[in-house]
């Protein structure tokens, strides 16, 4: 059963434009979410968090955005770099059970 | 500062086999986590180690097993693989235990059973 899921397997933009990455999640318990970017052959590097108290983070070019009712975050990255080409990765915890779940991760490919 | 380092990059083994898996944390960090990552699947979080102790652990059998050393560095354990044991085995470092805050992951362990 998988609890965080990632509907789009791949995303391609042009360089310059806005990308928008989506995650849904079933368990209500989950109270902070993480994004992690990963390159081949590379593990997984921390991107950008937010807690459940929250709706909205900003770091740089990165914010992810909380949509407790709808269940449902998202990453924007604005403006998109060929660099940003990667696999991304959505993951929740609930914290009080000290767990994580990861989605399949949606594969991001930044056209120059 | 010294990142997450995993050993071996690559290991082969049958089924039955018993397969040891190692990592050194990030400096300064105190919790390492396991992960196994199966093709095309996002990470999945096998246990969590804290002050050489267990705190937390997911859907995974009991012949998954870990030690954490007082240095914080950390070793999985798994016995009787299995054809579906091969995977990308992840481990990942943070400064403090629990998943409200960003960990750090060495590149993996890719383990294939024969």
């Amino acid at each position: 059963d998988q609890q965080v899921k990632q509907n789009s397997p791949s995303l391609s933009v042009q360089e310059g434009r806005i990308s928008i990455l989506n995650c849904d999640y079933t368990n209500s318990m989950f109270d902070y979410f993480l994004w992690y970017k990963k390159y081949p052959a590379e593990g997984p590097t921390f991107l950008i968090s937010i807690s459940s108290i929250k709706d909205k983070n900003e770091d740089g070019r990165f914010t992810v955005f909380l949509n407790k009712s709808a269940k449902h975050l998202s990453l924007h990255i604005v403006p998109s770099q060929p660099g940003d080409s990667a696999v991304y990765f959505c993951a929740a915890s609930d914290t009080g059970a000290n767990n994580l779940f990861f989605g399949t991760g949606t594969r991001l490919t930044v056209i120059p | 500062e010294t990142g997450v380092t995993q050993s071996p990059t690559h290991l082969i083994k049958t089924r039955g086999q018993q397969v040891t898996l190692r990592c050194s944390s990030q400096s300064g960090h105190n919790t390492v986590s396991w992960y196994q990552q199966a093709l095309g699947q996002g990470p999945q979080f096998i246990f969590q180690y804290y002050r050489e102790e267990e705190n937390g652990r997911g859907n995974f059998p009991p012949r998954f097993s870990g030690l954490q050393f007082p240095n914080y560095s950390s070793e999985l354990n798994v016995n009787a693989l299995e054809l579906d044991d091969s995977a990308l085995y992840l481990c990942a470092s943070s400064l403090d235990v629990g998943f409200d805050q960003p960990q750090h992951f060495g590149d993996g362990t890719r383990l294939s059973i024969l």
